[in-house]
Formats: structure tokens, sequence, C-alpha cells
């Protein structure tokens, strides 16, 4: 069964620490894994693609990593800032086509406190 | 920031009523969506369309329907609302591959009394 877990589930960090949350998936064919971020009360926004032939990349202070032998992938939060408060969410395509279908995560709901 | 727009972004009413969460982006994509979301769950999609004309039914069944006369419109109708239709809708849209960037709205959060 195609499945993306998250974890942890919430966290609590302090302005100015770095966090890593992380996505495991079971999603197979494996065509790409996205992280958005979702404000409160607003629609998910994407921060990263990463494709099978990626292991990291970085958008500012984002950077996302993956595993496609483990099947697992990461988003690390450098110097958190009280905007970086949201949920993120990992979404995990099985194939790149029309046909192709995307598998969401619950998310990991992220607290950053002053 | 992605334009797709959503209408009205709160709404509150009784059981029975009939209600239309309005969609509309001007990027001009092909593709468009429908998902619910709940507290700490994940996005279920119930509806999606192709193109003019084309609409079909998502992952998690729902009593609610769409239409996609316009490309740049795609609203989704609940003849009859129940309290078990609260809930975030968010609508989406993409280009290209189905499984390209989603572009979302603010989302509609709906209220059934």
């Amino acid at each position: 069964k195609n499945q993306v877990e998250q974890s942890p589930q919430s966290l609590i960090i302090l302005e100015g620490k770095n966090c890593t949350l992380q996505c495991n998936y079971t999603v197979s064919p494996f065509s790409n894994l996205r992280w958005y971020k979702q404000d409160t009360g607003r629609g998910p926004v994407s921060l990263t693609i990463m494709t099978f032939s990626e292991n990291t990349k970085s958008n500012g202070r984002y950077t996302a990593t993956l595993d496609a032998d483990t099947k697992q992938s990461s988003l690390h939060i450098t110097a958190s800032q009280l905007s970086d408060s949201a949920s993120y969410i990992c979404v995990v395509s099985d194939r790149g086509s029309t046909l192709g279908r995307l598998y969401f995560g619950r998310g990991t709901q992220l607290t950053v406190w002053p | 920031e992605a334009d797709i727009y959503q209408t009205p972004r709160y709404l509150v009413i009784g059981t029975g009523k009939k209600i239309t969460l309005e969609c509309s982006q001007t990027m001009g994509h092909d593709k468009m969506y429908w998902y619910q979301q709940d507290p700490g769950m994940e996005l279920h999609l119930i509806h999606y369309s192709y193109g003019v004309n084309s609409t079909e039914k998502g992952d998690l069944s729902s009593e609610s329907t769409v239409s996609r006369i316009r490309t740049e419109h795609f609203p989704l109708t609940l003849e009859s609302a129940r309290p078990s239709h609260t809930s975030q809708y968010l609508c989406a849209s993409n280009q290209g591959m189905g499984t390209g960037e989603l572009f979302f709205g603010e989302g509609s959060r709906l209220t059934v009394l």
C-alpha cells in the first residue's frame, strides 16, 4: 500500500534554532517528492521538489534531502524564524505522467517560539 | 503568489442548505482539483478536472458535485449540507503532468450546524 508517513507530528522550537522534519514513504514507482509549507488558514505552498537522482536541494534556509534507496526524505530548517511556524507537508508522486497520483503525508506542525 | 482564488473563505450554514464554493484561477491551468482537509489529517482528493467539460471523482467519496464549464472556473456544490460536511476545502490547479507542482487557493472553511 502506497503511504507517506511524517514525523514528528508536532514540534516546538525556539527562534534561531535548527530543526529537521522526516518523511518516509512506500510509494512505488517513485517520480518525485515535494515539501509544502501551509500557514494557518492558508493553502499549501511548494518549497522544494526532489527527483530520484537528487540527494540534496536548498531553498534559502530550507534544505531537503532524499535517500531513494531507503525511501526517506528530510527537511532541515536553519536558524528558525517565527514565520516558519506552519504545517510542513510531504507529497510523493508515483509517476511523471497524466496518470500519476499524489500521496500526501499528514504534515508536521512546527511552532517557533520567541 | 499563486493566482487562484476561493470564495467564501468562511461559511457557517444550517443543515439542509445548498452551498456552492467558488474557485477561479487566472494562470490558464488545464488541471484543477478539490481537496478536503481535516485537522491533523492528510489532504484527500474529492474531485478533479483535466479540462473543460471533464470532471472525475477523487479518492474520497463525497456527496458534492463539481462543474467545469470554463477553464478558469471550478465550483463545488453541496445540494443539502450536513454536519458531516464540516471541513476545510482546498482548490488547486496545475499544468502539464498531474503530478506537477500544485498551486492552492486559500481554502474555504465550511461549518454546518
